[in-house]
């Protein structure tokens, strides 16, 4: 199975500052990657797919690059609002992995 | 508009089987796939299994093969998961999530969640 490696693990930043979270896939796996934002308490929500793609409906401030093995998220000015944890996830096929998480603090 | 609503809380013993519901509103159940993911307190997201909602196929992570069972009924546009033999480590918020596309896909939508506790 391809292993979905993210890091840092959590991460403190200020608010205004950029924020860079990364992914690695064990074996290619093209573009089908998505990032999810999960905040405490609640269920995750999707903010971006096939790598670079952002959902309706989300903030410009996020987005997404890579392809192949290596993929970034970032935040371009992190918000109050941001503080939450973030998930790689691969999908093109069985099974669906996910990072580890990283969890977003603000200092 | 799309909503995924899941049955309520379960408290379960050790060895015991449970199954949680996910009932599709705003869409027809078979025209996206469902997966199944759960989250243990305080720890990351975990893929449990696949289901076609067409034909019924499903594929589930290596981790609870012979464990889990993940069916639907299009009748009443809801997917559901049976995990048996449970034991504490099962204790977990279980998530239903559409699948942006007819197979293999990113989550587009997801059920609330479903606290299974096991215990004794």
């Amino acid at each position: 199975d391809i292993q979905m490696t993210q890091s840092p693990s959590s991460l403190s930043a200020s608010v205004g500052d950029r924020v860079t979270i990364t992914c690695r896939a064990s074996q290619g796996i093209n573009n089908y990657l998505a990032w999810y934002q999960q905040k405490p308490g609640k269920v995750p929500k999707l903010l971006i797919y096939a790598a670079s793609t952002l959902q309706s409906g989300v903030p410009s401030r996020f987005s997404g690059s890579g392809s192949g093995t290596d993929f970034t998220f970032t935040i371009s000015s992190l918000q109050p609002e941001d503080v939450a944890t973030y998930f790689c996830q691969k999908y093109n096929s069985a099974p669906a992995t996910f990072g580890q998480g990283t969890k977003v603090e603000i200092k | 508009q799309v909503q995924l609503v899941q049955s309520g809380a379960e408290v379960k013993k050790p060895g015991a089987s449970v199954k949680v519901s996910c009932k599709a509103s705003g869409y027809t159940l078979r025209t996206y796939a469902m997966d199944w993911v759960r989250q243990a307190p305080g720890q990351g997201l975990e893929w449990v299994g696949w289901l076609n909602t067409g034909n019924g196929n499903t594929e589930y992570s290596q981790k609870f093969q012979g464990r889990v069972n993940i069916t639907r009924d299009t009748s009443a546009n809801t997917a559901y998961m049976e995990l048996s033999s449970l034991r504490s480590e099962d204790t977990a918020v279980y998530y239903c999530a559409r699948v942006r596309a007819y197979s293999f896909g990113y989550f587009d939508s997801w059920g609330q969640g479903t606290l299974v506790t096991v215990s004794s």
